[in-house]
């Protein structure tokens, strides 16, 4: 079945340091990509999404690109800061069926 | 608009009670899930409807738990007798089904059964 793996966490970044979280997902098809993010306390809240191959998605300094040859969607972004701690989960959609990802948990020291 | 609503945020109760979760989706989504998050087991999905119908219950943990969704506003999540492993973050989430449309999800219901 469908399946998304993304590297263990938690990921512990000095504040401007450069964030990559990896995700390669199992599917049939071609899905759809998100990433979700989760602030404490808080429900998940889309980020980004690409929805064919080579798509870049992008938001709040964050980008993914779908590549479809690596089947992966790695997160990345330049220069974090400390408010971007928070838990961060991949997904895919094909037709009806939503797949997370067991989460990776980010912490950003000042 | 609103978002996604769920009541109640939180709620304590004791072992063996009733618990009833509920969910309002956002106007116009078709597609509604239910979640439960713990720290041990992460996110889960539990069930999902598309047009108000339950079409993947797999998740569900045992007979204790049951959803419905009697119209395209409302659903509920209910366990029946609670124990306290069932302690943990519920979340519905709605989305527009097909496509490339992505889940909104609600703020949570903490759950905490002494």
């Amino acid at each position: 079945g469908d399946s998304v793996t993304q590297m263990e966490g938690p990921v512990t970044l000095s504040e401007e340091a450069f964030l990559t979280i990896n995700c390669t997902y199992t599917a049939t098809g071609y899905p759809s990509l998100f990433w979700y993010v989760q602030y404490p306390g808080e429900g998940l809240q889309l980020l980004l999404k690409a929805t064919k191959a080579d798509d870049k998605g992008s938001n709040k300094g964050f980008e993914a690109t779908y590549r479809k040859e690596t089947t992966s969607f790695h997160l990345e972004k330049g220069s974090v800061q400390v408010s971007d701690s928070a838990v961060y989960f991949c997904a895919l959609k094909r037709g009806q069926n939503f797949v997370f990802g067991p989460g990776t948990r980010l912490s950003v020291l000042p | 608009d609103a978002g996604v609503i769920q009541s109640p945020r939180h709620e304590v109760t004791e072992m063996g009670q009733e618990v009833t979760l509920r969910c309002k989706p956002i106007s116009g989504h078709n597609s509604l899930f239910w979640y439960r998050q713990t720290m041990m087991r992460g996110l889960e999905l539990l069930i999902y409807f598309n047009n108000n119908v339950p079409i993947d219950d797999s998740g569900m943990p045992e007979d204790r738990f049951s959803a419905k969704m009697p119209n395209a506003s409302f659903s509920t999540l209910k366990i029946q007798p609670s124990e306290p492993r069932d302690s943990a973050v519920y979340f519905c989430a709605s989305s527009l089904s097909g496509g490339n449309y992505e889940q909104y999800f609600g703020p949570g219901t903490r759950l905490t059964v002494t």
